[in-house]
C-alpha cells in the first residue's frame, strides 16, 4: 500500500466552480501535512500546510482528520490559474516527506 | 526569501557519461538537503538525504555508487550520476529544509533538473 494515496483526477470544473479532493495516508504516525502544488514541468511550491483544527488560506481550506487518516482540499471560487497538480504531502517526524502522485486540477473559462 | 536554484535545468548526455547536477539555498543556510526523482505522471521519489558534512542517507533500492551526493557546505550540495544510462533519463529534484532552531518539516525546492540520457 502507498503511504500516500490521492484520487488522480482529472477535476474539470468551470471557473467560479468549488473543487474538493481527498488524500489517504497508511501512517498513524504522521505528524505533519502539507498541501503542495505542481504546475507542469516545474517543481511543487508550497501551497499550505494543514492543521488539526482545519484551516483556510484565502479561496483554499485544508482539513485533517486524524481518526481516518485523511487530508481534505477544497478550492472556492476557482480561478484559470488554480490549474495545476495538487500534490498531497505527508511527514512522519523525521523530515523526510512523502508524497502523493497527485491530483490533477483544470479550470475552464 | 527562502529560495533554492539548480545547475543545469536542463541536460543531455550520452549513455556512460557522468552528469552532475548542483543544489544551492541562496539566501538561507540549510542543515538538510533532500534529492528527489520524478518520472512522468508519478509522485517525487526521495533519492537520499544530505547533511553538511557528512554521508548521505540513501532510500532502499537507491545505489549510492551511482548516483554520488556531496553536501560540502550549508548552502551547496551536489548529484552526480556515474555511468548514465537511458532508463537514468528523468526530472531531478532538490529541496533543502532551513537551519532552524525547533521542528520545522517545511522543504523548498529547487527548479529541478531535466536529465536526458541518450
Amino acid at each position: 500500500r502507498k503511504e500516500v494515496e490521492q484520487d488522480p483526477g482529472p477535476f474539470n470544473v468551470p471557473e467560479g466552480a468549488t473543487v474538493a479532493f481527498n488524500c489517504t495516508y497508511s501512517n498513524s504516525a504522521s505528524q505533519s501535512f502539507f498541501w503542495y502544488r505542481q504546475d507542469c514541468r516545474k517543481e511543487p511550491k508550497l501551497l499550505m500546510s494543514v492543521y488539526s483544527s482545519g484551516n483556510e488560506d484565502g479561496r483554499f481550506t485544508a482539513q485533517l482528520n486524524r481518526a481516518s487518516q485523511y487530508i481534505s482540499l477544497l478550492i472556492r471560487d476557482s480561478k484559470l490559474s488554480d490549474s495545476a497538480t495538487y500534490l498531497c504531502v505527508v511527514n512522519h517526524g523525521d523530515y523526510k516527506l512523502s508524497f502523493g502522485a497527485g491530483t490533477t486540477v483544470t479550470v475552464r473559462a | 526569501g527562502a529560495v533554492v536554484s539548480q545547475h543545469p535545468s536542463r541536460v543531455i548526455c550520452k549513455s556512460g557519461t557522468s552528469v552532475k547536477i548542483e543544489c544551492r539555498s541562496l539566501d538561507f543556510q540549510a542543515t538538510t538537503m533532500f534529492w528527489y526523482r520524478q518520472f512522468p505522471k508519478q509522485s517525487l521519489m526521495l533519492m537520499a538525504t544530505s547533511n553538511e558534512g557528512s554521508k548521505a542517507t540513501y532510500e532502499q533500492g537507491v545505489e549510492k555508487d551511482k548516483f554520488l551526493i556531496n553536501h560540502a557546505s550549508l548552502t551547496l550540495s551536489t548529484l552526480t550520476v556515474t555511468s548514465a544510462h537511458p532508463e537514468d533519463s528523468s526530472f531531478y529534484i532538490c529541496s533543502a529544509r532551513p537551519l532552524v532552531a525547533g521542528h520545522s518539516y517545511e522543504q523548498y525546492f529547487g527548479p529541478g533538473t531535466r536529465l536526458t540520457v541518450t
